[in-house]
């Protein structure tokens, strides 16, 4: 079965300062590894991905993750934070071996807070 | 173009009545999920659609939860004889079929009083 933990149910950190959200995961097979972010009443968005290549994914906003197969972590991180990307941000994995579709599962979710 | 859009926005029921809620996914994107949202936590998973395949309905929690599409278009979800216990927000994503990003929709606040 694959599971997904986020340590930290907050982050607060400065705006200037980077910021980590962490992921860890567990799978079977290859994992495909994927954040969303979710603003107050609105539906999780699609912030980036990781399939293969590169560890080190680049996607929306400015956001960054890195893949890190032998500690199965999946953090998300961004250089610069900004108090607009004070949010709710889950992690998720698919496994790659299974022939369930695109089912996610997905972590508890860290709410991110951003403070002048 | 338009995305992933979901109705009622939000629905209070009594316990024990039957709810149906309604997903209307990007056009062409042949795979719909329905996920649930409990207050605090993560999204689980109820049921998947990929085109005229079975649907995966490993995550439905009890024969109370059933849901249906029709081809590769609307989707419903519906909960029979609600408890208080079902109320969540309920999502429903899209994605093309070969694509690994889900599109999601903003969700269906269920409240059962």
């Amino acid at each position: 079965a694959q599971s997904v933990a986020q340590p930290e149910d907050q982050v607060n950190v400065a705006e200037g300062n980077p910021l980590t959200v962490k992921c860890t995961y567990s799978v079977s097979g290859n994992p495909y590894l994927f954040w969303y972010v979710q603003y107050p009443n609105r539906g999780l968005q699609f912030l980036l991905k990781y399939i293969t290549g590169d560890n080190l994914v680049k996607g929306s906003y400015g956001f960054e993750a890195e893949f890190n197969k032998s500690q199965t972590s999946f953090h998300l991180k961004k250089p610069s934070a900004l108090v607009s990307d004070s949010a709710l941000y889950f992690c998720a994995v698919r496994d790659g071996l299974t022939g369930g579709g695109n089912k996610l599962t997905f972590g508890t979710g860290t709410q991110l807070k951003v403070e002048l | 173009g338009a995305g992933v859009s979901q109705s009622p926005s939000n629905k209070v029921t009594e316990k024990g009545k039957d709810v149906e809620l309604r997903c209307d996914p990007i056009s062409g994107h042949t795979a719909l999920y329905w996920y649930r949202q409990r207050l605090g936590q993560g999204l689980e998973f109820l049921i998947y659609f990929q085109g005229n395949s079975a649907p995966d309905k490993s995550g439905l929690p009890s024969d109370r939860f059933s849901a249906e599409r029709t081809g590769e278009s609307v989707s419903t979800l519906t909960i029979q004889r609600t408890q208080q216990e079902d109320s969540a927000v309920y999502l429903c994503a899209s994605s093309l079929a070969r694509s690994y990003e889900q599109y999601f929709g903003p969700g269906t606040r269920l409240t059962v009083t």
